[in-house]
């Protein structure tokens, strides 16, 4: 099931500069996407979300932006900080149902 | 700030045995759900609970496995005779009926 892509495994950044979270998309029938965060042996924490009828959704240091035309959509952190180090798992959802699809997450690494 | 927990964090069962993974959903969230991660792999959705019923069910959900709410708190996921491709996290999630799910921090199942 690859309906939900993350192509970066993983991505390195320098502290204090962006970071950006690429995922794609192939079901045209999502119409809500999320951004999970998640340290090792703890859970997924919610960290952004954004509807299909927006283009952009801001909150604080993390901006989510969504390509419906090219079904892409990226997460940028800025700046990142050393404890932004984590797996970034992007989420899509129908609009009938409460069902989320993963991505395969990317693990940033922020270095000081 | 409210949280999904879950117990135990590490449940270690012989192959064939009967298990039962607990959690304790948002106290005023209505929809509850479990997911799963085998190492390596993506956050898969298994099921969805709602109004006392499953909602949604993916194809992993066969019929070893059942969730029941016994009480007005709990959360429960059976998996009746356990294989050794069920090890895996299991996460627990319950959301508002919004678009965001709240995960707890999972339950390691290690299946020998």
């Amino acid at each position: 099931d690859q309906q939900v892509k993350q192509n970066s495994p993983s991505l390195s950044v320098q502290e204090g500069r962006i970071s950006i979270l690429n995922c794609d998309y192939t079901n045209s029938m999502f119409d809500y996407f999320l951004w999970y965060k998640k340290y090792p042996a703890e859970g997924p924490t919610f960290l952004i979300s954004i509807s299909s009828i927006k283009d952009k959704n801001e909150d604080g240091r993390f901006t989510v932006f969504l390509n419906k035309s090219a079904k892409h959509l990226s997460l940028h952190i800025v700046p990142s900080q050393p404890g932004d180090s984590a797996v970034y798992f992007c989420a899509a959802k129908r609009n009938a149902g409460n069902m989320l699809t993963f991505g395969g997450g990317t693990r940033l690494m922020v270095k000081p | 700030e409210p949280e999904v927990t879950q117990t135990p964090s590490h449940q270690v069962t012989q192959m064939g045995q009967e298990v039962i993974l607990r959690c304790v959903p948002i106290s005023n969230h209505l929809y509850f759900y479990w997911y799963r991660q085998i190492l390596g792999q993506k956050v898969e959705f298994l099921v969805s609970f709602y109004n006392n019923e499953i909602s949604e069910k993916s194809e992993i959900f066969d019929d070893q496995f059942s969730v029941e709410r016994p009480d007005g708190s709990n959360f429960t996921l059976k998996i009746r005779s356990t294989k050794l491709e069920d090890s895996a996290m299991y996460f627990c999630a319950s959301s508002s009926g919004g678009r965001g799910a709240f995960f707890g921090q999972g339950t390691r199942l290690t299946v020998v």
